[in-house]
């Protein structure tokens, strides 16, 4: 079975702070996303990363920037958290870029107080 | 410009009732996932189609792509369904995979 898991479930930042928030997948997928969820909204794309040190904008890059040093790490970075940033965080991987079957992480809720 | 559409929004049945979730979209797709997320935040694929018909215990998953159509059923309606199901299709012109979401649809399955 595919585990993707992240870092945290719960995590409270204050404005300002640098936040990172980690991605690990165990399957050897070339493919990484990290999305941001919002009542009202849905899932919304923020960076995808398809190769190691590779990496491309999403819907709403703003405000955050991207690692992926090892094919199994996928990190989000939040340079100054903004209480706008308040959000469940979510990231999926999937095995190649023609593979739509992507595999969710069971998220994290950040709350920017 | 939303394109992709859910209804209803919410959803509320007493168990043993059979449901259906409607997901229309606007784009040439190649595939679509149907995924459910329980509170508490975890998403997991329940199906991923592009064509005709798929069944996986009491849930059924159909999409027409020549009307840009797909449909979710749950027989038999149990509370342990109460979720959020949202339908995610594959956009041919994403890059690199990548998903469109719908807003989801939140079932709540009354004993």
């Amino acid at each position: 079975d595919v585990k993707v898991t992240q870092s945290s479930r719960y995590l409270v930042k204050r404005t300002g702070e640098k936040v990172f928030l980690e991605c690990v997948q165990d399957m050897d997928h070339e493919n990484m996303f990290w999305y941001r969820q919002d009542p009202g909204l849905g899932l919304r794309l923020i960076y995808f990363s398809y190769d190691v040190k590779m990496k491309e904008k999403g819907d709403i890059p703003e405000g955050y920037s991207v690692s992926r040093e090892k094919k199994e790490r996928f990190s989000l970075i939040l340079e100054s958290a903004s209480t706008n940033q308040t959000s469940m965080y979510l990231c999926a991987s999937s095995f190649s870029p023609t593979s739509v079957e992507q595999y969710f992480g069971p998220g994290t809720r950040l709350t920017v107080t | 410009k939303n394109e992709v559409e859910q209804s209803p929004q919410n959803l509320t049945a007493q168990e043993g009732e059979f449901i259906t979730i409607n997901c229309s979209y606007s784009v040439g797709i190649s595939a679509l996932h149907w995924l459910q997320q329980h509170p508490g935040g975890g998403i997991v694929s329940l199906f991923m189609l592009s064509s005709g018909k798929k069944k996986h215990g009491r849930l059924i998953a159909t999409i027409n792509i020549q009307e840009k159509h797909s449909s979710l059923h749950i027989t038999a309606s149990h509370p342990r369904d109460s979720a959020v199901y949202i339908c995610a299709p594959m956009n041919y012109g994403g890059s690199q995979g990548n998903l469109i979401f719908g807003k989801g649809t939140k079932l709540s399955v009354k004993p």
